[in-house]
């Protein structure tokens, strides 16, 4: 069974701090997403790697696919408030039904 | 991209009966996905539906509890048989576009008494 960890599961920052969120796992994926999930809503997507070592940035985010595609961190530069939500990666399966596997979440809070 | 409907969005039921909870998606989707939510917690998958075809079910989740419907590319039923309070949760469908992106309906919230 794949099983994909999160840490830290909750973060409670103020505002302007940096902050990284990570996601890990034994198990190698074909890709790996990173969603974000505010109260009352189904998850977002934000981005998606699929090559070992591959970084993305999405403004003050930065996503990084490890080399061996088994982890990814998220990193948030400057927290707002609007970042506050529930993060979760996601990975592809690489072997038997395709399908998608969430990580535990990260529940992050950013105070004004 | 696609956009998901869920219906009940919320429902507060007895122990012992059933529930069906309709997914119709705006577009036609091979692939559509059941999750549970516990508040606050992580997405857990329970079943892959495709059309023609019987439900997947993962580890811990049987036909018998979740019987998933798919007559067709736009639609879908989970329904949650003889329902008990540790079936309290939120109730996500998904389908998955051809870029890979997941699209997620609003949920069902359930509540068993």
């Amino acid at each position: 069974t794949q099983l994909l960890e999160q840490s830290p599961q909750f973060l409670s920052i103020q505002e302007g701090e940096n902050l990284t969120v990570y996601c890990n796992s034994s198990s190698v994926f074909s890709s790996l997403q990173w969603y974000r999930q505010e109260p009352g809503e189904g998850p977002v997507l934000l981005v998606t790697v699929v090559t070992g070592g591959e970084v993305k940035k999405l403004k003050r985010l930065t996503f990084q696919f490890g080399d061996a595609r088994k982890d990814s961190s998220l990193h948030i530069t400057a927290a707002q408030p609007g970042d506050t939500g529930l993060y979760l990666c996601a990975g592809e399966t690489t072997s038997g039904t395709y399908k998608y596997i969430f990580g535990t979440g990260t529940r992050l809070k950013v105070l004004a | 991209s696609a956009v998901i409907s869920q219906k009940p969005s919320r429902d507060i039921c007895q122990r012992g009966t059933s529930l069906t909870i309709q997914c119709q998606v705006d577009s036609q989707v091979t692939m559509m996905f059941w999750y549970r939510q516990q508040p606050g917690q992580s997405l857990t998958l329970i079943a892959t539906a495709n059309q023609g075809s019987e439900a997947t079910y993962e580890s811990g989740f049987v036909i018998d509890k979740f019987p998933i419907s798919r007559p067709n590319l736009t639609f879908s039923t989970l329904t949650v048989s003889n329902m008990s309070p540790e079936d309290s949760s939120i109730y996500l469908c998904s389908v998955e576009d051809p870029t890979g992106e997941l699209f997620f309906g609003e949920g069902s919230r359930l509540t068993v008494l």
